[in-house]
């Protein structure tokens, strides 16, 4: 069975502080996607990112990176130089690679406030 | 243009009734998912269905019944509705994966927060 943890409920920083997510999963495929959601005060849930289990290079985006190590099994996320409206649920969220219309597993999610 | 958009957004609605969340995405995707968020945040699937037809079905009580009426809608039906059912469902959408390699990703329409009361 597949599982995702994030071991942190809430995460609580200044605005320019950097914040790390911890991510860890659990899975029997050999092959299987990772993904990071936000959920904002507003509740919407926004994509992030998607990795797949045979890419383990680190990604940024703007503000925004993502660590992938497969031997630890995590997929952590770094929000650098955090902001204000960076404040949000965020989920990690496991998939096994298959055909169409596979679940997504969550995590419990983590809740960064960023106070100005 | 909302990509995968939920009606209604807020339903409030007494012990024992029948209601019906819809779902429509415009993206030209396969397949389409309900999930639900409790009160503590965590996120479970439902149900999924891929060209109309249901392909995973948790273990969710028989009172919630998904319907398809083509692949670019997917509603939820619920019947004698409990107090355990307040929470927040959620619709998502994906492409079909190129081969079964692949994933693609699920982007979610906004949420429709039920309250039983």
């Amino acid at each position: 069975a597949q599982k995702v943890t994030q071991a942190q409920t809430e995460i609580s920083v200044v605005e320019k502080e950097d914040v790390t997510l911890d991510c860890v999963y659990e899975t029997r495929d050999t092959t299987y996607y990772l993904f990071w959601y936000k959920q904002p005060p507003s509740g919407e849930l926004v994509f992030l990112i998607r990795r797949n289990s045979f890419d383990e290079q680190n990604e940024i985006s703007g503000r925004y990176s993502w660590n992938f190590q497969k031997s630890t099994s995590s997929f952590n996320f770094t929000i650098t130089a955090s902001q204000v409206v960076d404040s949000a649920v965020y989920f990690c969220a496991l998939s096994e690679a298959k055909a169409a219309g596979n679940k997504l597993t969550f995590g419990g999610g983590t809740r960064v406030l960023v106070k100005p | 243009d909302t990509a995968v958009s939920q009606t209604p957004k807020y339903l409030v609605t007494q012990m024992g009734n029948d209601k019906s969340i819809k779902c429509e995405q415009n993206l030209g995707h396969d397949t389409m998912y309900w999930y639900k968020q409790d009160s503590k945040k965590f996120l479970k699937i439902m149900f999924s269905y891929n060209n109309k037809e249901l392909i995973i079905n948790e273990t969710v009580p028989n009172r919630f019944s998904p319907k398809s009426p083509d692949k670019a809608h997917l509603n939820l039906h619920i019947n004698s509705l409990e107090l355990g059912d307040s929470a927040v469902y959620f619709c998502a959408s994906s492409q079909d994966p190129v081969d079964t390699q692949y994933q693609e990703t699920q982007y979610f329409g906004p949420g429709t927060r039920l309250l039983v009361l």
